[in-house]
């Protein structure tokens, strides 16, 4: 069965920075392009990132480009999201997903894990 | 406000059939495959179409996809009472290099 369970969010402070990860289970790992999307609170669904299944490859939104970046350890079936210069408007609970036949197509997700920036 | 845009709500009665659209460009739906999720409050999204038309094994066939030019449709028939949830679409921009979302749909099942 696949298994996508993210950890690491929590309450930072605006300016901090978070690391969080994404462990994978159920399936070969590294076959897989991995994302991260995020959705605010009483909002939409945002794309942050991806990642090829080397870890050779990584895409980014705008919006982070610079700030964070998606790193995965494919011995560790884990994928992770370092977060530096924290803004208010990146509090979400960040989702992993699995990318399947195209980058952009999601078929499995994790539960999500609460990022809330904030002073 | 999103490059892919989709009604914020709809609405229909119980066994009826409603039907979300998704509007994009020509260097996103018009060139890329389409995809549809569902959240249930609370939930993460679960995919629902894949490829523009094609169902996920275990998604019943109330669910249909379609895609014409630079739009595609989502379309529930046989409406439930479950079936009330925030639906999304989502491609690829090939002019952005980025995943694209709808801004969503609030489904109400009266």
């Amino acid at each position: 069965e696949v298994q996508l369970l993210e950890s690491g969010g929590g309450l930072v402070q605006p300016g901090g920075s978070l690391r969080l990860s994404c462990a994978a289970s159920g399936f070969t790992f590294s076959d897989y392009t991995m994302s991260w999307v995020r959705q605010a609170p009483g909002k939409g669904l945002e794309w942050v990132s991806a990642i090829g299944g080397s870890g050779g490859t990584t895409y980014y939104t705008d919006s982070v480009k610079g700030r964070f970046t998606m790193s995965r350890d494919n011995s560790k079936n884990t994928l992770y999201l370092q977060m530096n210069s924290l803004r208010a408007e990146d509090t979400a609970v960040y989702y992993c997903a699995r990318g399947w036949i195209q980058l952009w197509l999601f078929d499995y997700w994790g539960q999500g894990t609460l990022v809330t920036v904030s002073s | 406000q999103s490059v892919l845009t989709q009604p914020p709500s709809v609405s229909a009665a119980p066994g009826q059939k409603v039907t979300i659209s998704c509007s994009g460009s020509s260097s996103n739906i018009g060139k890329n495959y389409v995809s549809w999720y569902h959240q249930l409050p609370g939930t993460a999204p679960k995919l629902l179409i894949y490829d523009n038309d094609k169902r996920p094994s275990g998604i019943p066939d109330r669910f249909s996809g379609s895609k014409s030019g630079t739009s595609a449709t989502l379309g529930i028939t046989g409406l439930q009472t479950g079936d009330e949830a925030d639906y999304y679409c989502g491609t690829w921009d090939s002019s952005l290099s980025v995943v694209l979302f709808g801004g969503g749909t609030k489904l109400t099942v009266l």
